[in-house]
């Protein structure tokens, strides 16, 4: 079974800062990890997956996360956030076990994300 | 491309009834999963189905059940309807392999009394 701690229920930041949501993960297999958005009342929308490959996935909005195995983590980052950027985001993982493994999602709790002027 | 489209978008219920909410999947997507999202949560997995057969299930108990449709279309049911039962209600459709992303639609907040 898989897990997903997002280490911050709430970060404030100011327009055109920099922000990071962190994420740590727990599986005793192989995963896949993305993150994903959600405005207020809306579904949820795909910011960035990683897969395999480059540790360094870039996404929409200017959105980038780093894979990182060995800390088990998939922190999200934007170098300058702005005012649209305020929202929950939500990490989550899925595992590639083989053949009963079918992309089911285990998400974090969410981070709210509010970015003041 | 309308993509995922979810029906109704609001619900009330009282405790003891039985609830059916409907989903569109994405033009060319096969597969659809159901999440439950409590305010304040994240979204929990339901159940998947995959040509018209439920293939994986959360932790959820019976009185939820599910069908898919030949059209990929899908139904969540809820029965015996309990004020825990209290969410969001996501599906989310793709392709059936674990590395496709999952599309979401807009949700059904029900709301139970």
């Amino acid at each position: 079974a898989q897990s997903v701690t997002q280490l911050d229920s709430q970060v404030p930041v100011f327009e055109e800062a920099p922000v990071e949501l962190r994420c740590n993960y727990s599986s005793s297999v192989s995963v896949y990890l993305f993150w994903y958005v959600q405005y207020p009342n809306q579904g949820l929308q795909l910011l960035l997956k990683y897969l395999s490959g480059s540790t360094l996935v870039k996404g929409i909005n200017g959105f980038e996360a780093e894979f990182n195995k060995s800390q088990t983590s998939f922190h999200l980052r934007k170098p300058s956030v702005h005012i649209s950027d305020t929202a929950e985001y939500f990490c989550a993982v899925s595992d590639h076990a083989g053949g009963t493994s079918y992309g089911k999602l285990t998400f974090g709790q969410g981070t709210i994300l509010t970015v003041h002027p | 491309d309308a993509g995922v489209t979810q029906s109704p978008t609001h619900l009330i219920k009282t405790r003891g009834q039985q609830v059916t909410l409907r989903c569109s999947p994405k033009s060319g997507h096969d597969t659809v999963s159901w999440y439950q999202q409590a305010l304040g949560q994240g979204p929990q997995f339901i159940f998947q189905y995959y040509e018209e057969e439920e293939r994986q299930r959360g932790n959820f108990p019976d009185r939820f059940s599910g069908h898919q449709f030949p059209n990929y279309s899908s139904e969540l049911n809820v029965n015996a309807l309990l004020l825990g039962d209290s969410a969001l209600y996501l599906c989310a459709s793709s392709l059936p392999t674990p590395q496709e992303t999952q599309y979401f639609g807009p949700g059904t907040r029900l709301l139970v009394l």
